[in-house]
């Protein structure tokens, strides 16, 4: 298994453009997340996804937007760049959602907004 | 808001030393606790999960909870070079919420 599988690894953009992220995972898990991590910071959860169809937002989900039409897919799209999106940005999938919430995590996208 | 804090460190421990990680969290509710270690420029990776009150043991972690004083810890008995990491804390307190994540204390392992 590949696990969780994230492109691209880097990227740059300037302010105003518009990316997207993807997020694949092949453990037939129903819950994906994103997350963002600045410097010295924690994770910080942006979407999460509890099925296909079904999408949630989370502490800091302005400037994001995400869609799960597949158990496999969580892409995250960036509209309008903005130097505050500069992060490391991760996915993270999990078998369960409450008690036994495990979480893998994908190797995460650096990205800069100039 | 919830809360989940650890010292951001760096902690220093000499190689073969016990290096004790601490977290504390302000929900009284929270149900379940997770450590993951994070290489620097990597990403997390699950370590040890605990759901009770007491230790548990895997190799050379051993991951403590005490509900009553919302506090869980993480200690590396042996600490190697390749211990060397930032260490995050993350709880799960029930219901529809998610999981929240310490900032992370950071660990060199001297050899």
């Amino acid at each position: 298994n590949a696990g969780v599988t994230q492109t691209p690894k880097f990227r740059i953009l300037k302010i105003g453009q518009s990316m997207t992220l993807q997020c694949t995972q092949d453990m037939n898990h129903n819950y994906m997340y994103w997350y963002r991590q600045d410097p010295g910071m924690g994770l910080k959860l942006i979407y999460y996804s509890v099925g296909a169809g079904i999408t949630d937002k989370g502490e800091v989900p302005n400037g994001y937007n995400v869609s799960r039409s597949t158990t496999e897919d969580f892409p995250l799209r960036l509209e309008l760049a903005a130097p505050s999106q500069t992060s490391v940005y991760f996915c993270a999938s999990s078998y369960e959602r409450g008690l036994y919430n495990e979480q893998f995590f994908g190797p995460g996208t650096r990205l800069t907004v100039l | 808001q919830k809360e989940v804090e650890q010292n951001s460190g760096p902690l220093s421990v000499p190689e073969g030393a016990i290096a004790s990680l601490n977290c504390t969290y302000s929900d009284r509710v929270s149900q379940s606790f997770f450590w993951y270690r994070q290489y620097s420029g990597k990403s997390p990776e699950l370590i040890m999960s605990i759901y009770s009150n007491g230790d548990k043991e895997d190799g050379r972690f051993t991951a403590q909870l005490n509900k009553a004083s919302q506090y869980v810890s993480l200690l590396i008995r042996d600490s190697q070079p390749s211990d060397s990491a930032t260490y995050l804390c993350a709880v799960y307190s029930g219901g529809y919420q998610k999981v929240t994540f310490g900032t992370g204390t950071k660990l060199q392992v001297i050899p």
